[in-house]
């Protein structure tokens, strides 16, 4: 069946910009994560949902990021005012609600900021 | 908070060579373990896991047993490939959280 799906897969955008980042779950998977990778290291949580609601956000570096899943499917990780130091890879991850099953991980956003 | 600590890379073996990847962890009450491995130019992708004490995960020739008198999780395979060339991420996840602490990955690189 279809994987989580991220988009776009490459996103260029100037300093001071605003920018929105987009991921679609696997069907029927209540929980959704949002990553964040930079060149040669592990991902570093960012977010976590549970359904609508995000039960965890510690791991958001400022108030310049916020994260929306409105319907419980589709979710959106806002940027404002991008700095180049948020040049990374973002990643999405779905998990079905069981609590040890593993997350399904999609190939992620390059974000790059000039 | 939880966190990892992996053998630094890269690592470079020779095919059919025995591949170890430690990995000890600190994460709180009884956390389930995952590794997950990237291949070049893809996502990660769950390699193996482990959900309680003793359990031996295992996929593809690897394994990795929970050992939680060491808090450690281990990877091995006891004949690499040239195919498994990839970065290797352990990853567990405490009960306190439901997300995935990541190590900083381990490189692997295996020659013909």
């Amino acid at each position: 069946g279809a994987g989580v799906s991220q988009t776009p897969s490459n996103k260029v955008t100037e300093k001071g910009k605003y920018v929105e980042l987009r991921c679609d779950p696997i069907s029927g998977h209540t929980a959704l994560y949002w990553y964040r990778q930079s060149l040669g290291q592990g991902p570093e949580f960012l977010i976590y949902f549970q359904g609508t609601g995000a039960a965890d956000d510690s791991g958001l570096p400022n108030d310049r990021f916020f994260a929306v899943r409105p319907e419980g499917s589709v979710s959106t990780l806002k940027i404002q005012r991008t700095e180049r130091g948020d040049s990374a890879v973002y990643l999405c991850a779905s998990r079905f609600g069981q609590y040890n099953s593993p997350l399904h991980f999609g190939n992620g956003t390059r974000l790059t900021v000039t | 908070g939880d966190s990892v600590t992996q053998m630094e890379g890269p690592v470079t073996l020779s095919e059919e060579a025995f591949l170890t990847i430690n990995c000890t962890y600190t994460a709180t009450g009884y956390p389930s373990l995952f590794w997950y491995v990237q291949y070049p130019g893809e996502g990660l992708q769950l390699l193996l896991k482990a959900t309680k004490a003793d359990d031996k995960g295992s996929n593809k020739g690897f394994e990795a047993t929970y050992r939680k008198e060491t808090t450690s999780f281990h990877l091995e395979k006891g004949s690499v490939q040239v195919s498994d060339s990839a970065v290797y991420f352990c990853a567990p996840r405490g009960n306190a959280g439901n997300m995935l602490t990541f190590g900083g990955g381990t490189r692997l690189m295996v020659k013909p």
